[in-house]
């Protein structure tokens, strides 16, 4: 059975703040890796990763996949509260997503 | 706005009854999933519909069942409701159900189920 776990399950941090969310996974069949962010309902797509070692970055979030090592890592820097969300991780396999559970992220002022 | 309509937004109803959840998936798009997400947790696949035809089935009770119709449209129905059904369900569009390209996958704004 497919099986994508994130750390921490939630974390709170000042506003600067640097933070680093971390998904681990074990499937079968591995096309990509994809991180989304939740605010209130529906998710929105930051990142898709297929390659290890190739960092994406977007502004002040980027991220890195493990092939190897079967994980991957989402980096916010300089933290804002509008950061506040839960970060959803999710493997795609054999044409289906497999989410994690997420990490709920507090940015404080 | 993803383009992708679910309705109701939020509904309560108690156990033992059956719900219906609609979804609309964006224009031109064939694949619609749905998902479920229990408080504090990630999204469940429960099961996914391409051009009408069930494409893959995930964690889906018998309790519940979908279907997807000519005009695309899907609806998720929950019967024998129990407590622990309480969730917000999400649907989910996107072009193709061949190869799942996780960044063309477009969630819509979810329906609140509660059971009471």
């Amino acid at each position: 059975e497919d099986k994508v776990v994130q750390s921490p399950l939630s974390l709170v941090v000042h506003e600067g703040d640097t933070v680093t969310l971390n998904c681990s996974y074990e499937v079968t069949n591995f096309r990509s890796l994809l991180w989304y962010k939740q605010e209130k309902k529906a998710p929105t797509f930051l990142f898709m990763l297929t390659s290890s070692g190739i960092e994406k970055k977007s502004g002040r979030l980027s991220s890195i996949l493990d092939k190897k090592e079967l994980f991957s890592i989402l980096n916010i820097t300089a933290t804002q509260t509008g950061d506040s969300a839960i970060y959803l991780c999710a493997v795609e396999a054999k044409s289906m997503l497999t989410f994690g559970g997420g990490t709920r992220l507090m940015v404080k002022p | 706005d993803s383009g992708v309509t679910q309705t109701p937004k939020h509904l309560i109803t108690a156990t033992g009854q059956r719900v219906t959840l609609r979804c609309s998936p964006r224009s031109g798009d064939l694949s619609v999933y749905w998902y479920q997400q229990s408080l504090d947790q990630g999204l469940q696949f429960l099961i996914q519909y391409y051009n009408g035809e069930e494409r893959a089935k995930g964690n889906i009770l018998e309790r519940f069942s979908a279907q997807q119709f000519p005009d695309l449209h899907s609806e998720l129905n929950l019967s024998s409701l129990e407590l622990g059904d309480s969730a917000l369900y999400f649907c989910a569009s996107s072009p193709s159900g061949k190869q799942l390209s996780g960044n063309t996958i477009y969630f819509g704004e979810g329906s609140w189920l509660t059971v009471v």
